[in-house]
């Protein structure tokens, strides 16, 4: 089945404490993204990979860290969390944004940074 | 910059029709999307529309597109309770421009 996997579904951190968050795709995909949704705020775009070893910023990339060594796996990494990055994370993937905008959503992640 | 704008809540009751409506400021997008979110999920693509289309039909959704006003919209006819969700807009831009989202629209359906 084509999906994108996020994990863990659910987290508890304190503050400082260094975290991965793994995302990873089984369609080939050369986009993947990673986007927070906070309420009020809507869908924001942390980082975006065009493809293996390439990332670039989105809007909110502060105290974030991503990597793509693979194709199919896409971390978001947070070196030292800070109680105002406690949100709902989203993974996604597609073909490409110049090819097509049909992205594919993880289920998300709950962080809670105390 | 490109903004894309939605109302935050809509109230509709079982089996009226909902609309969904999205403005934006980029001229130059080439797809506008709808994403529906439902509860504890992440976002699903509805549908889609090319920028040099004025109308969509699928089933019970219907997407209208008015490109000289900037504004697109999400018809969905015999809502049922299931449709309750959070709908997002966005565009896409030609190249490897990432999409643009709005903020979303939560659509309660009172049964």
């Amino acid at each position: 089945e084509a999906q994108v996997t996020q994990n863990p579904r659910y987290l508890i951190t304190v503050t400082g404490k260094k975290l991965t968050v793994t995302c990873s795709q089984n369609m080939n995909h050369e986009y993947m993204s990673w986007y927070r949704q906070d309420p009020g705020l809507g869908l924001r775009q942390i980082y975006y990979s065009m493809n293996v070893e390439v990332t670039d910023k989105g809007d909110v990339p502060e105290g974030y860290k991503v990597s793509r060594k693979e194709k199919r796996n896409f971390p978001l990494i947070l070196e030292s969390p800070s109680p105002n990055q406690t949100s709902l994370y989203f993974c996604a993937s597609s073909p490409g944004p110049g090819k097509s905008g049909k992205l594919f959503f993880g289920s998300g992640t709950q962080l809670s940074v105390l | 910059g490109e903004d894309v704008e939605q109302s935050l809540f809509l109230s509709v009751r079982e089996g009226d029709s909902s609309v969904i409506n999205c403005t934006y400021t980029d001229s130059s997008s080439t797809y506008l999307y709808w994403y529906k979110q439902e509860p504890g999920a992440g976002l699903q693509l509805l549908t889609y529309i090319f920028s040099n289309m004025d109308m969509k039909q699928d089933q019970r959704l219907t997407v209208l597109l008015n490109k000289k006003d900037k504004h697109l919209s999400l018809r969905i006819a015999d809502t049922q309770t299931g449709d309750s969700a959070i709908y997002f807009c966005a565009e896409s831009f030609p190249g490897n421009t990432p999409l643009v989202f709005g903020k979303g629209t939560r659509l309660s359906v009172i049964a």
